[in-house]
């Protein structure tokens, strides 16, 4: 059983270009979070999802970000128009249904805004 | 993919008592953290301790660090039954390496 995927492992974009973050979580896993690691701080969380639906959004910007978990295929977080702040790692992690007590973390995405 | 170990795995205790939870890596870090999640919910950062650091508060929660044995400890004291939740160490080993354990799950009883 794979563990959590996420890709890209790093990520550059120019400000103002889109970032797409990829996570597919691990076989029989419905729940997915994500989460903002900026350098020497701990994670902050962004928002949880079950397949199609956004559970919690309370840890995600207003503008610029989103997040969708569809039927089928990864959870994508998107980040338009980047700016150089929205450099850091995004982690996400998944948990399995009924579980709610465990999240599988992926290795991260490292994204680069020059 | 998972590094730090915390043990127990489950701790159930009774409102009032102390609660230790422990946590052991492999790699040279250079700092290590705990979360909280809640039922459902996502993580939320409790403190953060650097490789330099040997001993951290905040409230109720005293964090040790012992980078010769790499090891670490959560403890939570007088605990409340709001304190039930899983508790999850993390290392960062630099460039945003980071690595989780699979988690303490505390219970406290009222």
């Amino acid at each position: 059983n794979a563990g959590v995927m996420q890709n890209p492992r790093h990520l550059v974009r120019r400000r103002g270009q889109e970032a797409r973050l990829r996570c597919s979580p691990m076989k029989g896993h419905s729940h997915v979070y994500w989460y903002r690691q900026l350098p020497e701080e701990g994670l902050k969380f962004m928002v949880y999802l079950q397949k199609e639906n956004i559970i919690d959004e309370s840890g995600m910007p207003k503008e610029r970000f989103s997040a969708e978990f569809p039927k089928e295929g990864p959870s994508i977080l998107r980040i338009q128009q980047v700016v150089r702040g929205d450099s850091a790692a995004y982690f996400c992690a998944s948990s399995p249904p009924g579980q709610v007590y465990e999240q599988y973390f992926g290795p991260g995405t490292r994204l680069t805004v020059t | 993919s998972q590094q730090g170990e915390e043990d127990p795995q489950a701790l159930s205790i009774q409102e009032g008592e102390n609660a230790t939870m422990n946590c052991s890596y492999k790699t040279s870090i250079n700092n290590l953290q705990w979360y909280r999640q809640n039922s459902g919910r996502g993580l939320v950062h409790l403190i953060l301790i650097r490789s330099n650091e040997r001993e951290k508060h905040s409230g109720r929660l005293r964090v040790t660090l012992d980078t010769s044995k790499k090891s670490s400890s959560l403890l939570i004291t007088a605990s409340r039954a709001a304190d039930t939740a899983s508790y999850f160490c993390a290392t960062d080993a630099g460039n945003n390496d980071m690595r989780f354990g699979a988690g303490t799950r505390l219970t406290v009883k009222p």
